[in-house]
């Protein structure tokens, strides 16, 4: 079985200040895939970022940044400065074999609102 | 520009009808396409694996009658929600993506049942 979880349902903040989402999984598989997914308000996901179980190495993009602890089993969403245009549902996924298939099970999502 | 164009992007019916949704992986064959529906302010719920030339593995609590999914082609899978009742309104998006890559995703479909 696999679950992610993201606890915050929805975060609240103003321009420019970080933020941190939370994303913690659980799998029985060694190999397995995570992302990140941005919902903007007129519905369209949008692929973020994509990590394979085997690469622990953080990444910056910009003003996003994750940080992927497979001793923790998470992997965090940080927007630096983030901005109004930010404000979005973000979903964490997970992906492992199943019948053959990658098939992504994904996290409730976190609400994101970036107040000017 | 979009790798997996879905259609129609809104749909309003009266209750009865059914009603079929298209999702085309453009650029790429998809032998696996993903159907989800959201509800708002949930998540992703996926209803069916749609496999190219094979029946699709539906999830628990999905019916099969009541969502009928055909995926004649390597690039096309269409999911035809049966005499639509206004409990089937949601957001259904579909997706496709091979293993080891990020799912792509249409730009959904707003199903409005009257």
């Amino acid at each position: 079985a696999q679950k992610v979880t993201q606890a915050q349902t929805e975060i609240s903040v103003v321009e420019k200040e970080d933020v941190t989402l939370d994303c913690v999984y659980e799998t029985r598989d060694t190999t397995y895939y995570l992302f990140w997914y941005k919902q903007p308000p007129s519905g369209e996901l949008v692929f973020l970022i994509r990590r394979n179980s085997f690469d622990e190495q953080n990444e910056i993009s910009g003003r996003y940044s994750w940080n992927f602890q497979k001793s923790t089993s998470s992997f965090n969403f940080t927007i630096t400065a983030s901005q109004v245009v930010d404000s979005a549902v973000y979903f964490c996924a997970l992906s492992e074999a199943l019948r053959g298939s990658y098939i992504p099970t994904f996290g409730r999502g976190t609400s994101l609102i970036v107040h000017p | 520009g979009a790798v997996v164009s879905q259609h129609p992007s809104w749909v309003i019916c009266k209750s009865g009808t059914s009603v079929k949704i298209e999702c085309r992986s453009l650029d790429f064959q998809a032998t696996t396409m993903f159907w989800y529906r959201q509800f708002p302010k949930q998540s992703l719920m996926l209803m069916a694996t749609s496999n190219e030339g094979s029946k699709a593995t539906y999830e628990q609590g999905v019916e099969k009658d009541k969502f009928l999914i055909n995926h004649a082609s390597l690039t096309l899978s269409t999911l035809t929600v049966t005499s639509a009742h206004p409990e089937d309104s949601s957001f259904y998006i579909c997706s496709a993506g091979s293993w080891d890559q990020p799912q792509h995703f249409g730009d959904g479909t707003r199903l409005s049942i009257l």
